[in-house]
């Protein structure tokens, strides 16, 4: 079946980018998802990327999504201390009937 | 526009009860899923339904786990019995069609069995 896999962890300085990255192994994604998970609250929507798009900005994030690589990844500009939350990439495949397949999470800590 | 709403938030019972949690989707979406949070296993989907019709219950542990959604409104997920591994956040989502249109998720209910 379809994998989607995160590192675990990133530690960033505040005003630094974030880069968070997600690599998947079925190749026919549709769409491709980013979500913001805060601590005892659900996931909210960030931003999404169609599988025809190479790149997608909003304000502050840009996804960036290398279909040759199966690779996917998120950087925040000019992180800041609300930033820290667990971040999700989560895809339709074809494969995958019509579930949406998540990865394990980045927990991103932002640090003064 | 209110988003989808899962009570109750918190729940904490004795291993044996009957659980059940409840979830109202957001208006005019027509698909809505039960997923289940822990450390060990991440987010697992459960269930989905497509217009009221439960579509794969393929996630569904158990036989004690079960799910209904008697109106456009409104679902339920059940466990009973409920045991100390049904420990978890158990979150309800919803979205308008299918072919990709993103799932809003409500805060969840975070459930311990004793």
């Amino acid at each position: 079946g379809e994998d989607v896999e995160q590192s675990l962890f990133l530690s960033v300085r505040e005003g630094d980018s974030s880069v968070i990255n997600c690599t998947y192994t079925d190749s026919s994604s549709t769409y491709l998802y980013w979500y913001k998970q805060e601590p005892g609250a659900g996931l909210q929507l960030l931003t999404y990327i169609f599988s025809n798009m190479d790149m997608k900005q909003d304000q502050r994030l840009t996804v960036l999504l290398n279909k040759k690589d199966k690779h996917l990844s998120l950087r925040i500009a000019d992180t800041q201390t609300g930033d820290s939350a667990i971040y999700f990439c989560a895809g339709f495949f074809t494969g995958g009937g019509n579930k949406l397949t998540f990865g394990t999470g980045t927990q991103l800590k932002v640090e003064l | 526009d209110a988003g989808v709403i899962q009570s109750p938030r918190h729940e904490v019972t004795e291993m044996g009860q009957e659980v059940t949690l409840r979830c109202k989707p957001i208006s005019g979406h027509d698909y809505l899923f039960w997923y289940r949070q822990t450390m060990m296993r991440g987010l697992e989907l459960l269930i989905y339904f497509n217009n009221n019709v439960p579509i794969d219950d393929s996630g569904m542990p158990e036989d004690r786990f079960s799910a209904k959604m008697p109106n456009a409104s409104f679902s339920t997920l059940k466990i009973q019995p409920s045991e100390p591994r049904d420990s978890a956040v158990y979150f309800c989502a919803s979205s308008f069609r299918q072919g990709g249109q993103p799932q809003h998720f409500g805060d969840g209910t975070r459930l311990s069995i004793l």
